[in-house]
C-alpha cells in the first residue's frame, strides 16, 4: 500500500519562507493534499494537486509536485506566527478512494 | 453551513471498558469516515460509509471496535472493550461525494485508556 513519508519538525522566523517536503511511494496516487491541524482540532484541507500538475498557488501558498521522484512539498511564503502547526501530507489514489497521510511535520514560527 | 460535530470532546476510561462516539455530518454529505490519530502519527482510515452502507471496513479492528450510521446521517462508534493503545483521537469526516476535495474534520475525540 501506500507510504507517506515527512520531516517531522521545522522551526523558521516569522516573515521567513516555510518549505515543507513530503515522499509518497505509489505512483499511482493521483492526488495529493496538505492539511493543517492545530492544536485540539480538526484536520484543514489547506490546497490539493493533481498528479498532471507541477505547480499550483494559492496565496501565500506553493505546492510543487515531481512525480518521478515522487515528491510533494508546500511552501509558505511570510510565515507568520499563526501558521505554527502540524501539517500533514496525504495521497490517494483517486478522487473516490480515501486517504493515506503521513505522519506531519510540527512548523514552529518564531517572533 | 455547520461543520461536522463530533461528542464527546474528552473521555477516559478503564481498560476493558466501552466507549461510543458520536458523529453528526454536514447536512447532504453522503459520505462519513472515521479516522484513528494516534499521537505523533497521522490519521489512520477506520471506516468509510457511503450513506448507510459500508464501503471500507479493511483496518477496523471488528473484534473489539463497531461502527453504524443509522440513516445514512450520523454515526457511531464502539469500541468494546478497550485497551491501552485505543488511546488516540479518533476523527470524523464527511463529504457531498467521494474525494478528499470535500472532506471536512470535525474537532474529534480525545479518548485516554488507562
Amino acid at each position: 500500500g501506500e507510504d507517506v513519508e515527512q520531516s517531522l519538525f521545522l522551526s523558521v522566523r516569522e516573515g521567513d519562507s516555510s518549505v515543507i517536503n513530503c515522499t509518497y511511494t505509489d505512483s499511482s496516487s493521483t492526488y495529493l493534499y496538505w492539511y493543517k491541524q492545530e492544536p485540539g482540532a480538526g484536520l484543514q484541507l489547506l490546497t490539493y494537486i493533481f498528479s498532471n500538475m507541477d505547480m499550483k498557488q494559492d496565496q501565500r501558498l506553493t505546492v510543487l509536485l515531481n512525480k518521478k521522484d515522487k515528491h510533494l512539498s508546500l511552501r509558505i511564503a511570510d510565515t507568520q506566527t499563526g501558521d505554527s502547526a502540524i501539517y500533514f501530507c496525504a495521497a490517494a489514489y483517486s478522487g473516490y478512494s480515501t486517504l493515506t497521510f503521513g505522519k506531519g511535520t510540527m512548523l514552529l514560527v518564531s517572533p | 453551513e455547520a461543520g461536522v460535530a463530533q461528542s464527546p470532546r474528552y473521555k477516559i476510561i478503564e481498560k476493558r471498558q466501552s466507549v461510543a462516539f458520536w458523529c453528526n455530518p454536514i447536512s447532504g454529505h453522503a459520505t462519513l469516515y472515521w479516522y484513528q490519530q494516534i499521537l505523533g502519527q497521522g490519521p489512520k482510515l477506520l471506516i468509510q460509509f457511503q450513506n448507510n452502507g459500508v464501503v471500507d471496513d479493511s483496518q477496523l479492528p471488528k473484534d473489539r471496535f463497531s461502527a453504524e450510521r443509522l440513516k445514512g446521517v450520523d454515526s457511531t462508534l464502539k469500541i468494546q472493550p478497550a485497551k491501552l493503545e485505543d488511546s488516540a483521537v479518533y476523527l470524523c469526516a464527511s463529504s457531498l461525494y467521494e474525494g478528499a476535495q470535500g472532506y471536512t474534520f470535525g474537532s474529534g475525540t480525545r479518548l485516554t485508556v488507562v
